[in-house]
């Protein structure tokens, strides 16, 4: 069964200090997502991380893959208010007989709030 | 380009009652769709997956039940609702059949509230 965890799962920090959130997955699995939740909306697909070692950066967030270790993480550099939101990430798990779907596999959610 | 159109976006409705969420995706065939249900404060659970008119799979067994009576529409559907069902359920689509084109794209959402 495929397991997925995030740590933390609520991070509080002040503006322009840096931190990273951590997602590890239990089986193989070489695609990995990263969404934005805002209260009362939906998701927000941020990154797609197709192969290991892949790096995706979108202005102060950064997002790595280490397929070997099963592990993802989200670095946020300089934070600011902005940023304040739940982030989950996703793994693959395929679906049905014959594989014949596919879904993704959330971890519980990291809930960020950056303070001025 | 795909988009996805999900509603109500709220919804209050005694114990008891039945329920009907729908959900529609535009400009692709063939989707992946799914249901979800995110408890307050909580991840997502995924309740029903279908990958082609009238397949059906459900993930985890609960009062509800899930329709696909057309290709890009998909029915979250309950005949009495729970105290339980309370929680803000999504709808997502994805590509098929490339089994490795798995991001979702998720609808808007509908906040439930049993009462």
């Amino acid at each position: 069964e495929l397991k997925v965890e995030q740590n933390p799962l609520f991070l509080s920090m002040q503006e322009g200090k840096n931190y990273t959130i951590y997602c590890n997955y239990s089986t193989t699995s070489d695609r990995l997502y990263w969404y934005r939740q805002d209260p009362g909306k939906s998701l927000e697909s941020l990154f797609v991380l197709l192969s290991n070692g892949a790096v995706k950066q979108e202005g102060r967030l950064m997002a790595s893959l280490d397929t070997k270790a099963r592990l993802s993480t989200l670095h946020i550099t300089a934070a600011v208010h902005d940023l304040s939101a739940t982030y989950f990430c996703a793994v693959v798990k395929l679906l049905g007989r014959n594989n014949a779907g596919n879904m993704l596999t959330f971890g519980g959610g990291t809930r960020l709030m950056v303070k001025p | 380009s795909q988009t996805i159109h999900q509603w109500p976006a709220t919804l209050v409705q005694p114990v008891g009652s039945p329920l009907s969420l729908e959900c529609t995706v535009e400009g692709t065939s063939n989707p992946n769709l799914y249901w979800y249900r995110q408890a307050a404060g909580r991840g997502l659970q995924l309740l029903f997956y279908s990958v082609g008119i009238g397949q059906i799979s459900s993930e985890v067994p609960q009062n509800l039940s899930a329709s696909r009576p057309q290709d890009r529409q998909f029915i979250l559907s309950s005949k009495k609702l729970l105290l339980s069902d309370s929680g803000f359920y999504l709808c997502a689509w994805s590509v098929f059949p490339s089994r490795w084109n798995t991001e979702a794209f998720f609808g808007q959402g509908t906040r439930l509230t049993v009462v």
